[in-house]
């Protein structure tokens, strides 16, 4: 089975673009969920759908936006981006959106913004 | 508040010599827990995962943890490291509903031939 994949793997933006980030979860998976990873902060849950429905989000602002698709794929988009959206984007596939799912985590999106 | 401490930012050890990565949280319910492991420019890998029953749990590569409530800690342990393990280790917490997790800010672990 193949896991789960993001694109691109790298990406470089400058201050005040936009970008979206896509994930392909692993076949039979209905949960996305999405994380921001950087040195200071560490991992830090941005939000997680569930049959295209967003169903729980972390503490960050209205520029973070995702969306799902019938086929379970997600993107996330980042607007307006600030110096400090610089970081790896990890996607995280799960069967179910109960708790205790195990997550399957992609390679990630290493985001530069300049 | 959710939050997963480990106090251990860097841990050099010797391969065969054994190795213990600490892991405290704070959590309102009994939580799911879990240990992932991240090798450079790849994304978490599962290790082991704790929702009840046994407190010591085996996983993969041959690491165990164990779960004591009254420490409110889920250590990871492994009797004989390799050179392959160094990594970077992260301790996480489920929610009891939903797949957001909250995670530690990671052990970096050196291996020394």
């Amino acid at each position: 089975k193949a896991g789960v994949t993001q694109t691109p793997r790298y990406l470089i933006k400058t201050r005040g673009q936009q970008v979206t980030l896509s994930c392909s979860p692993i076949s039979g998976h209905r949960s996305v969920s999405w994380y921001q990873q950087t040195p200071g902060q560490g991992l830090q849950f941005l939000f997680e759908y569930f049959s295209e429905t967003q169903r729980n989000k972390g503490n960050f602002p209205g520029r973070f936006s995702g969306r799902q698709f019938s086929n379970s794929r997600s993107e996330m988009n980042v607007s307006t981006l600030e110096l400090g959206d610089s970081a790896l984007y990890l996607c995280a596939s799960s069967l179910r959106t109960s708790g205790g799912n195990e997550q399957f985590f992609g390679p990630g999106t290493r985001l530069t913004v300049l | 508040a959710q939050s997963v401490t480990q106090p251990d930012i860097h841990i050099t050890v010797s391969e065969g010599a054994s190795l213990e990565l600490r892991c405290n949280y704070s959590y309102g319910a009994t939580p799911y827990l879990f240990w992932y492991v991240q090798s450079p420019g790849q994304g978490l890998q599962l290790l082991l995962k704790y929702f009840s029953g046994d407190t010591l749990v085996q996983g993969i590569k041959g690491f165990e943890a164990e779960f004591k409530r009254s420490q409110s800690s889920f250590n990871l342990r492994k009797p004989s490291v390799h050179w392959s393990d160094a990594a970077e280790y992260f301790c996480a917490v489920g929610a009891r509903t939903g797949n957001q997790f909250y995670f530690g800010t990671g052990t970096s672990l050196t291996v020394i031939p």
